[in-house]
């Protein structure tokens, strides 16, 4: 079975300063797409950016990047010159390829607090 | 970008009664919806998968009998907690997924809080 873990509850960012969010997770597929969600106070769950295991590079959407080590399974999230509203939840989430089911398992979250 | 609706937003139910949530895809048809309960602080656990036109899919240790969940058309998915009791009390979450886009993710509702009293 699929699991996602994240070691980290709670963490702490200077604002416009940059922090990483750690996820590990284990499978034993080899084709599978990796996520991290963010759900601010209002409970909306958000994809902030998207993995897919097949592809070496690491995903970037503007201040949001990932480091995503495939041997090592694991997958972090980079938040640059971090802003007040990136205070949240962030859920690392795993997803197989190839599922007509879409099912996400999701990890037990990392609350961001950015601090003024 | 694509819009998943849920309804009511907040619910308080008395203990034995039951509560129907609502699932709608705004802009979209979605033969698969997915729903999810959220204990505080926790994850998000995938309760089913919900298929327009026939039976939802349970994941296991759910009960079927007290989650109803139907699917009757490409936009609206519907859970109902039936004989609600206050462990039942939960935030629970649909998600949609846009099949006639390929390769794209499932979008979320904004999730229903639930409180049994």
């Amino acid at each position: 079975a699929q699991t996602v873990t994240q070691s980290q509850p709670e963490m702490s960012v200077q604002e416009a300063e940059t922090v990483t969010l750690s996820c590990t997770y284990d499978t034993s597929e080899s084709d599978y797409y990796l996520f991290w969600y963010k759900q601010p106070p209002s409970r909306q769950m958000i994809l902030v950016i998207r993995q897919e295991a097949y592809k070496q590079q690491n995903a970037t959407e503007n201040r949001f990047s990932v480091n995503f080590q495939k041997a090592a399974k694991s997958f972090s999230l980079k938040i640059s010159d971090s802003q007040l509203g990136d205070a949240a939840m962030y859920f690392c989430a795993y997803r197989r390829a190839y599922s007509g089911t879409y099912k996400y398992i999701f990890g037990t979250g990392t609350r961001l607090k950015v601090l003024a | 970008g694509a819009v998943v609706s849920q309804h009511p937003s907040r619910v308080i139910c008395k203990s034995g009664t039951s509560v129907k949530i609502e699932c709608r895809s705004l802009d979209f048809q979605a033969t698969t919806m997915f729903w999810y309960r959220q204990f505080p602080k926790q994850s998000l656990m995938l309760m089913a998968t919900s298929n327009e036109g026939s039976k939802a899919t349970y994941e296991q240790g759910v009960e079927k009998d007290k989650f109803l969940i139907n699917h009757a058309s490409l936009t609206l998915s519907t859970l109902t907690v039936t004989s609600a009791h206050p462990e039942d009390s939960s935030f629970y979450i649909c998600s949609a997924r846009v099949v006639e886009v390929l390769n794209t993710e499932a979008f979320f509702g904004q999730g229903t809080r639930l409180t049994v009293v």
